[in-house]
């Protein structure tokens, strides 16, 4: 079946200016995660979504960054005045919920490469 | 922070077993040992993971040694695509990020 996907693939833009990444996981999956990945640095944790809510935030650098999940499936990362330092890759995965709470394999998408100029 | 230690760089001839190493000294008794592979501009890709018991699947096998305290990432007969950089990971079940460090760079060479 398909995988998770993200759009844009690129998005290049201005220091200071607003952009939104979209995520669409794996139909049925209840779990939602975002990442982002420096340039040589593995992938670092940044929310979780379980359902429409944000289960754990705690990865989000600051408050320029805000997720939403609103009908539980298709999230998107806003990141308000971007900073040069925000240039990297935003990953999204998704996984299923299984039986007991307990979380299952996160299948990840290709990414989304954000430049901040 | 990640729990684990990986060396930074691998070669393998291509056809032959490239086996590659973790330590997780610290792991815990619910902590499960993941494998993620992360080919060149793609995200990172699911391989297997394990408890305690050796596990295989149609990509790999993971030999955990009998303390946990390490475990080998085996893919049986490199592949130019198995070129990737790889990711040991430690992850307690009930919870739900995955805390990646720097990885593996496999190189297969023909």
């Amino acid at each position: 079946g398909a995988g998770v996907s993200q759009t844009p693939s690129n998005k290049v833009t201005e220091k200071g200016k607003y952009v939104e990444l979209r995520c669409d996981p794996i139909s049925g999956h209840t779990a939602l995660y975002w990442y982002r990945q420096s340039l040589g640095q593995g992938p670092e944790f940044l929310i979780y979504f379980q359902g429409t809510g944000a289960a754990d935030d705690s990865g989000l650098p600051n408050d320029r960054f805000f997720a939403v999940r609103p009908e539980g499936s298709v999230s998107t990362l806003k990141i308000q005045r971007t900073e040069r330092g925000d240039s990297a890759v935003y990953l999204c995965a998704s996984s299923r919920q299984k039986a007991g709470g307990l979380a299952d394999t996160q299948y990840f998408g290709p990414g989304t490469r954000l430049t901040v100029l | 922070d990640a729990k684990t230690t990986q060396p930074p760089s691998m070669d393998c001839a291509e056809g032959r077993a490239a086996n590659l190493p973790c330590n997780h000294s610290t792991i815990s008794g619910n902590e499960y040992v993941y494998w993620y592979r992360q080919i060149h501009s793609q995200g990172p890709q699911y391989i297997i993971h394990g408890l305690k018991n050796n596990e295989t699947n149609e990509m790999a096998s993971l030999i955990i040694t009998e303390d946990r305290k390490s475990s080998t990432l085996i893919l049986p007969h490199a592949t130019l695509r198995d070129t990737a950089v790889y990711y040991c990971i430690v992850r307690v079940l009930y919870t739900d990020k995955l805390i990646f460090g720097t990885g593996t760079r496999l190189q297969v060479f023909p």
